[in-house]
């Protein structure tokens, strides 16, 4: 079956430090994959879409990679800040027909000063 | 520009008791509309999916429904709550055929 795997544990880092976050996925061939943010009591909010055909996507301090040979992703925060602390997710659709999206565990960032 | 909204906020009900999530959304038309499921420390679970009025598309079995009355509106219900039932809900929507995903602000429900 299809699988979103993220770091379950909680990624501690320190102010002005750059945070990579990982997501891997299994059984998939997706033509995107997003990035979402998650505050506590609230709703993902969409950050970032990173097609099959780009490595890399840049945002401001963000930036993600996608390797579809390794069916991973990877999500940068540079110059951190505490602000940045919420948990991420990333998120595939299911398939090329479907408007479906799947959504990772969520890997929660911590950034203290 | 589009805004979703989803009630109540915060809700406790007693095991065996109705269920009813309403979601709307406002400023587009034929959106798809999701209800998503967050329990504890856990994952976002899509529970339904809907392309229209009246089309919905359940994504595992489980003790709740969903029905879509209106274009835009969208309800969560449940004739009788689990414990399991717990969690946070979220109705999103995306533009058909679109990539991202808006989402509501969420209700907390706590079955005792």
């Amino acid at each position: 079956s299809q699988k979103i795997e993220q770091n379950s544990e909680a990624l501690n880092i320190q102010e002005g430090k750059t945070a990579t976050l990982t997501c891997n996925y299994t059984n998939y061939s997706p033509a995107y994959l997003q990035w979402y943010r998650q505050d506590p009591g609230r709703g993902p909010v969409f950050l970032l879409l990173i097609r099959e055909n780009e490595k890399e996507k840049r945002k401001e301090r963000l930036k993600v990679t996608f390797d579809t040979t390794l069916k991973q992703s990877l999500f940068h925060i540079t110059a951190s800040q505490p602000a940045d602390s919420a948990t991420y997710l990333c998120a595939l659709k299911r398939s090329y027909n479907t408007d479906k999206l799947i959504f990772g565990t969520g890997t929660r960032l911590q950034v203290f000063p | 520009s589009q805004t979703i909204h989803q009630w109540p906020a915060t809700l406790v009900q007693p095991v065996g008791s109705p269920l009813s999530l309403e979601c709307t959304v406002e400023g587009t038309s034929n959106p798809n509309l999701y209800w998503y499921r967050q329990a504890a420390g856990r994952g976002l679970q899509l529970l339904f999916y809907s392309v229209g009025i009246g089309q919905i598309s359940s994504e595992v079995p489980q003790n709740l429904s969903a029905s879509r009355p209106q274009d835009r509106q969208f309800i969560l219900s449940s004739k009788k709550l689990l414990l399991s039932d717990s969690g946070f809900y979220l109705c999103a929507w995306s533009i058909r055929g679109g990539n991202t995903i808006y989402f509501g602000e969420g209700s907390w429900l706590t079955v005792v």
